[in-house]
């Protein structure tokens, strides 16, 4: 069982905008501005896609952002693409005894 | 360009022992955050241990005490010297830089089965 909680899957059709939710606790999300979200394609290493709970990478479209309330972290897609299929993470720091805890992965599907 | 480049990986039986090795280049190891992040086959992503630019380590519960981070300055690599191997530890080992885990490699297959 993963630290933080996400959908197991969303969908949406090109050109719309999709949300993932990431739930955690007050010992994590909710405690520390540092939350990030990871892309993988089958097969594929992660990506960063988002960190510090709403700063984007260089290179990273626009069209991915990020934002947190309370113990709950959100990742956003607006027009979204074929190529945005993929699994989704997320992931945020939890103190100095377990430091890193992920959640258990969104799959996203572009109909 | 950064580029993490994983080896090392393979099967081995349960109790034995695997070092794992991630060579950088474009980055310098021994300057930023290192990480060994795992991922069981066909499940989420697991935080496993990191060493920081001054030295410290620090370990996920589940490997405590079995796993070592280390790293070559002159190499420029980073490792994970994994001993007293358990079924649970299958799973593809990616080595993971910076602050928010920017830079990944392609991961390295450990297999545990007897």
């Amino acid at each position: 069982q993963s630290a933080l909680t996400q959908p197991a899957s969303v969908s949406g059709s090109p050109g719309q905008s999709i949300t993932i939710s990431c739930t955690g606790t007050s010992s994590d999300v909710g405690s520390y501005n540092l939350v990030s979200w990871y892309q993988q394609h089958p097969g594929k290493a992660p990506k960063l896609m988002i960190y510090e709970v709403s700063k984007r990478p260089s290179g990273v479209s626009n069209r991915f952002s990020g934002s947190k309330s309370g113990n709950t972290a959100s990742l956003t897609i607006s027009g979204l693409q074929a190529e945005d299929e993929a699994d989704y993470y997320c992931c945020s720091y939890a103190g100095s005894s377990t430091f890193w805890v992920f959640g258990g992965g969104t799959k996203l599907t572009v109909l | 360009e950064v580029q993490l480049v994983e080896s090392g990986g393979g099967l081995v039986q349960p109790g034995g022992s695997l070092r794992l090795s991630c060579a950088a280049s474009g980055f310098t190891v021994s300057s930023n955050y290192m990480s060994w992040v795992r991922q069981a086959p066909g499940k989420g992503l697991e935080w496993v241990s990191v060493i920081y630019s001054g030295g410290s380590t620090y370990y996920a519960d589940s490997v405590k005490g079995r796993f070592t981070i280390s790293r070559d300055n002159s190499k420029n690599t980073l490792y994970l010297q994994m001993n007293s191997l358990r079924a649970e530890d299958t799973a593809v080992y990616y080595c993971a830089g910076a602050d928010y885990f920017d830079y990944w490699g392609q991961g390295t297959l450990v297999t545990v089965s007897s």
